[in-house]
């Protein structure tokens, strides 16, 4: 079984663009959630798509949003970008997600730099 | 905000040492507590998922235990090994909420 991927793998913008980033679930998987890791941060929960819908969101600005395709593909969006975005952004991908007790399995993650 | 505070933040022991850290976390609402274990340059990986009070888990040389009334769980590492380097993060899961994860321990071990 494949696992999950991200693309890209890396990325540098400037301040002010915007960036959109992708996540492929395992096969069967219906959930995808987003974490942000900056130096000295544990990974922060950004948000959660259950079939299409966002379940769950932490606390992070309206500028980040996403969405999940019907084949469970995730994207996340980052507008106006500010240097504080520079981090690496993890996927994670279950069955049937957040809130039960099952494995997130994570992707490699992107690694994003502000300029 | 939810806290969930790992310690130490770092640890450096020789092979063949035995190691163990702390997880701590709120103990109302508690719902089940994740191991990874994160390997430089690769995605975390999962360990153990821990729910009931008292649990243990055992994966190899790797166990951890679960005290949901005061809020921790640790993770012990029998004869460490080099290939036992990873930072390893525990995450909390509140019932029908979302993960939060400590900042991990960072684990060195030197041949």
């Amino acid at each position: 079984k494949a696992g999950v991927t991200q693309t890209p793998r890396y990325l540098i913008k400037t301040r002010g663009q915007q960036v959109t980033l992708s996540c492929s679930p395992i096969s069967g998987h219906r959930s995808v959630s987003w974490y942000q890791q900056t130096p000295g941060q544990g990974l922060q929960f950004l948000f959660e798509y259950f079939s299409e819908t966002q379940r769950n969101k932490g606390n992070f600005p309206g500028r980040f949003s996403g969405r999940q395709f019907s084949n469970s593909r995730s994207e996340m969006n980052v507008s106006t970008l500010e240097l504080g975005d520079s981090a690496l952004y993890l996927c994670a991908s279950s069955p049937s997600g957040q809130g039960t007790i099952e494995t997130q399995y994570f992707g490699p993650g992107t690694r994003l730099l502000v300029l | 905000i939810l806290n969930v505070e790992q310690s130490p933040q770092s640890l450096h022991v020789q092979e063949g040492d035995s190691t163990n850290f702390t997880c701590s976390f709120p103990s109302s609402n508690f719902y089940a507590l994740h191991w990874y274990r994160w390997e430089t340059a690769k995605s975390p990986e999962a360990l153990f998922v821990m729910t009931l009070n008292g649990d243990e888990k055992k994966k190899g040389r790797i166990s951890a235990t679960l005290n949901t009334k005061e809020g921790y769980s640790y993770l012990y590492i029998k004869g460490s090994q080099p290939e036992d380097s990873a930072t390893y993060l525990c995450a909390f899961l509140r019932t029908g909420n979302q993960f939060y994860f400590g900042t991990g321990t960072s684990l060195t071990v030197i041949p």
